[in-house]
């Protein structure tokens, strides 16, 4: 799987947008981009996948780049629950393809 | 979307005993399942991918005769620890996909394990 970068920690103000980026330059053709978060001392809750094309579910929106070398998630109205780390994963197809975790980004909503 | 659940969600176990983790896929029928586990301020690192009817596949440096998984039906895969040391305290997680292509894997809620 392609490694992604992400920035380590960012901060969010209660209401506003919180903007998430990842950069996976070494992405292939084939590989989408995943995006899954972890509130403290759960499991990671799945958010969001895309190949090319933006996307938008209830829990976010993704953005891919055209040249799909960066994303950005985006939680249009940040809430004190939205606190989490967020992962950003690059995976090839298919459901036995496993996901390779990385640091993530620790993001902070604050009231 | 698809839940899986784990049981038990923490354990807490004399060292030298054998704890067994399972995973369920609650509705859905999963053709392969993941174990992971996850130190504190760590992220997450795959363990092993176990495939229903056949033999797990490690990952390099994961014991296979100390971590012990069975993936015996569609909707569940058993995690076992055997001869628990302190050091294998850790938060295990597990996660299941339907297979098939663009499969999106889900996630248990984790069992958080104490060794003493």
């Amino acid at each position: 799987d392609a490694k992604t970068t992400q920035p380590p920690s960012m901060d969010c103000a209660e209401g506003r947008a919180a903007n998430l980026p990842c950069n996976h330059s070494t992405i292939s053709g084939n590989e989408y981009v995943y995006w899954y978060r972890q509130i403290h001392s759960q499991g990671p809750q799945y958010i969001i996948h895309g190949l090319k094309n933006n996307e938008t579910n209830e829990m976010a929106s993704l953005i891919i780049t055209e040249d799909r070398k960066s994303s950005t998630l985006i939680l249009p109205h940040a809430t004190l629950r939205d606190t989490a780390v967020y992962y950003c994963i690059v995976r090839a197809l298919g459901g036995y393809q496993k996901v390779t975790f990385g640091t993530g980004t620790k993001l902070q909503v604050i009231p | 979307g698809a839940v899986v659940s784990q049981h038990p969600s923490r354990v807490i176990c004399k060292s030298g005993t054998s704890v067994k983790i399972e995973c369920r896929s609650l509705d859905f029928q999963a053709t392969t399942m993941f174990w992971y586990r996850q130190f504190p301020k760590q992220s997450l690192m795959l363990m092993a991918t176990s495939n229903e009817g056949s033999k797990a596949t490690y990952e390099q440096g994961v014991e296979k005769d100390k971590f012990l998984i069975n993936h015996a039906s569609l909707t569940l895969s058993t995690l076992t620890v055997t001869s628990a040391h302190p050091e294998d305290s850790s938060f295990y997680i597990c996660s299941a996909s339907r297979g098939g292509n663009q499969e999106t894997q889900y996630f248990g809620p984790g069992t958080r394990l104490l060794v003493l």
